[in-house]
């Protein structure tokens, strides 16, 4: 199956550093990454969708100024979180379109990073 | 608004029963119907998926079952083992290329040996 890796796995950092969570897909190309933000015992809730080479579309509520997301080739997007707070600790996962999935819509999930900011 | 209802929240069974998964979606336009397992600290993995086309499909232990005039879909594990337990969520998406999944909350599922 598809394989979608993230990095760093967790990172733990000040109040106001900013943090960037790479998601690569590896053994496809994807013009589609998602960006996904978990908070204990809870689903998952959508932040924003990255199409590569335009801008991504957040979600309602999600700061786009806060949560930078960069989507420059077909394997690669990032997300930053700029001036990390301690409520912006989380589990953040992405997901990434593989074109030859079932009917088009199979998303593959990477492993998840979790954020702890102190 | 919450688009995809998931029940049970959490559900104990014993090694060799089978669980099931409920979801009721509204969106009549919903067309995609995965579930998703997911161990703590890992993200999601998709288990199975089916659309409305098809009233069940099975894979293994894992069986989808899909009533489409009752806007519900189910997740069957057969023979359930300890290695089972784990959170699982549905979703529903509509149409293909840039759709978004809707996330149902979650049953937490525990397999006792």
């Amino acid at each position: 199956g598809a394989v979608v890796s993230q990095h760093p796995s967790w990172v733990i950092c000040k109040s106001g550093t900013s943090v960037k969570i790479e998601c690569r897909s590896l053994d496809f190309q994807a013009t589609t990454m998602f960006w996904y933000r978990q908070f204990p015992k809870q689903s998952l809730m959508l932040m924003a969708t990255s199409n590569e080479g335009s801008k991504a579309t957040y979600e309602q509520g999600v700061e786009k100024d806060k949560f930078l997301i960069n989507h420059a080739s077909l394997t690669l997007s990032t997300l930053t979180v700029t001036s990390a707070h301690p409520e912006d600790s989380s589990f953040y996962i992405c997901s990434a379109r593989s074109p030859g999935g079932a009917g088009g819509d199979t998303q593959y999930f990477g492993p998840g990073t979790r954020l702890t900011v102190l | 608004q919450q688009q995809v209802k998931q029940s049970p929240q959490s559900l104990i069974v014993q090694k060799g029963g089978i669980s099931i998964k409920n979801c009721a979606y509204e969106n009549t336009a919903f067309d995609y119907f995965p579930w998703y397992q997911q161990f703590p600290g890992k993200g999601p993995a998709l288990l199975i998926a089916i659309r409305p086309d098809v009233s069940e499909k099975k894979e293994g232990r894992f069986t989808i079952s899909f009533n489409k005039s009752a806007k519900q879909f189910s997740l069957h594990i057969m023979d359930s083992q300890p290695g089972d337990s784990a959170t699982y969520f549905c979703a529903a998406s509509k149409g293909s290329g840039y759709s978004t999944l809707t996330f149902g909350k979650g049953t937490m599922l525990l397999v006792s040996p």
